[in-house]
């Protein structure tokens, strides 16, 4: 079955701290796809980023970084020099498939940055 | 800007009332996504659709819960009898799987149901 981890319920920072946000995920699929999803205030999720299985590169974009690492089966995201605006839940998931196949959750990482 | 809508946004309703939720997917998609956020399971997956054929419904209670898809552009999600428990927001998501290419599921903005 598969199954992902957030451990980090909340985090809280100051702004322009950077910050991790963990997920370590369980899967048995040799082929699968690994998701970060922001769901702000307001509600909605927004899609981050989509890694598959046989990717391990990094990722950076802008302010934001994401570390794959099939080794330790984490795939952790590093928001650099956060700001107010970058608080939200954060979600990880994981598909077997491609990004239009269902997805298992992570519980969420609550990110709170103070000004 | 295409993207995913929902209505109605916010719906309050009395204990076993039918509630009916709606979902427009993204124009061209063939992949439409319920899932359910509670706090205490966090968002699961109740069904899914591909070109309107249901896929996996196994997360949906079926006694109460019925989801369909009437055309292309519609997907319901409907609960015979409400109940308390059902309080939720619920999210419809798209997404479009051709031949080589997958893309990632892109979220309405939900229905938070309120059952009292």
């Amino acid at each position: 079955a598969q199954k992902v981890t957030q451990a980090q319920t909340e985090i809280s920072v100051v702004e322009k701290e950077d910050v991790t946000l963990d997920c370590v995920y369980e899967t048995r699929d040799t082929t699968y796809y690994l998701f970060w999803y922001k769901q702000p205030p307001s509600g909605e999720l927004v899609f981050l980023i989509r890694r598959n299985s046989f990717d391990e590169q990094n990722e950076i974009s802008g302010r934001y970084s994401w570390n794959f690492q099939k080794s330790t089966s984490s795939f952790n995201f590093t928001i650099t020099a956060s700001q107010v605006v970058d608080s939200a839940v954060y979600f990880c998931a994981l598909s077997e498939g491609g990004g239009s196949e269902k997805l298992v959750f992570g519980k969420g990482t609550k990110l709170t940055v103070n000004p | 800007d295409a993207r995913v809508t929902q209505t109605p946004r916010h719906k309050v309703t009395e204990m076993g009332q039918e509630v009916t939720m709606r979902c427009q997917p993204i124009l061209g998609h063939n992949t439409v996504f319920w899932y359910r956020q509670t706090m205490m399971q966090g968002l699961e997956l109740l069904a899914y659709f591909r070109n309107r054929a249901p896929l996996d419904d196994s997360g949906m209670p079926k006694d109460r819960f019925s989801a369909e898809m009437p055309d292309a552009t519609l997907a319901t999600l409907k609960i015979q009898p409400s109940e308390p428990r059902d309080s939720a927001v619920y999210f419809c998501a798209s997404g479009l799987v051709v031949s080589g290419d997958n893309t990632e599921a892109f979220f309405g903005q939900g229905t938070r149901l309120t059952v009292v």
